[in-house]
């Protein structure tokens, strides 16, 4: 079953901050984020594995939430650059990935 | 290293003929995957390899074949292809045993059937 996302799209200005969920009713072994551009391949943003784990990347960080199922992809004084899709990916025990349906994050100068 | 490749980039059939998707990853992974991406569908999976010599059925099996003879190739095949297989088609591949099991993607085929 697939993650559900939300927002589904988002418009910021550069320097604003922006929150992603991303939620599951499947047990899951650990979940990943990944943006893409357009007309370009997903690339990988970071991974949360069980146990609370919270991740930093620069200015994009994440949570994850094992009792309820859920991360959120944090990113904080958005960049232009930060524009495109963003899909987290659930990944079950048998390492197979279930994507969201994404959200389209926009920024404008 | 050239990563994940894909070929072709772009191909148009028409219904009923088939063709080959080929993936080729020169990172030595073990696990690669075939998914297809309509808009506003995400990525959904079509089929998986645990190895070579393996493949398993994904989320949207029907349709597709596949087949692992090579360690660092991946095909996908379409015996029939019909409409609603026309698609972006994405290769990705993952150590996959490791416990941080980080997917590659490859740049894509725009598949058109007609």
């Amino acid at each position: 079953q697939q993650p559900v996302q939300s927002p589904q799209a988002v418009i910021l200005r550069e320097g604003e901050d922006a929150v992603i969920n991303c939620s599951s009713s499947k047990a899951l072994y650990s979940v990943h984020w990944y943006r893409q551009k357009h007309g370009e391949a997903p690339v990988f943003l970071m991974i949360l594995l069980k146990g609370g784990e919270q991740k930093g990347h620069e200015k994009i960080s994440a949570s994850f939430n094992e009792k309820k199922q859920q991360s959120s992809l944090y990113l904080t004084a958005s960049q232009l650059s930060y524009s495109g899709t963003y899909f987290c990916g659930t990944e079950s025990p048998a390492r197979q990935l279930t994507f969201g349906s994404g959200t389209q994050l926009t920024v404008l100068p | 290293n050239a990563g994940v490749t894909q070929t072709p980039k772009f191909r148009v059939l028409k219904t009923g003929q088939s063709m080959t998707l080929l993936c080729a990853q020169d990172m030595n992974h073990e696990y690669m995957y075939w998914y297809r991406q309509d808009p506003g569908m995400g990525l959904r999976l079509i089929h998986y390899s645990v190895g070579e010599g393996t493949t398993a059925k994904g989320e949207v099996p029907d349709g597709y074949n596949v087949s692992r003879l090579k360690k660092q190739n991946f095909l996908l095949g379409l015996e029939s292809a019909a409409p609603s297989q026309t698609s972006v088609y994405f290769c990705a591949s993952s150590w996959g045993l490791e416990v941080e099991n980080e997917q590659f993607f490859g740049p894509g085929t725009r598949l058109t059937v007609l």
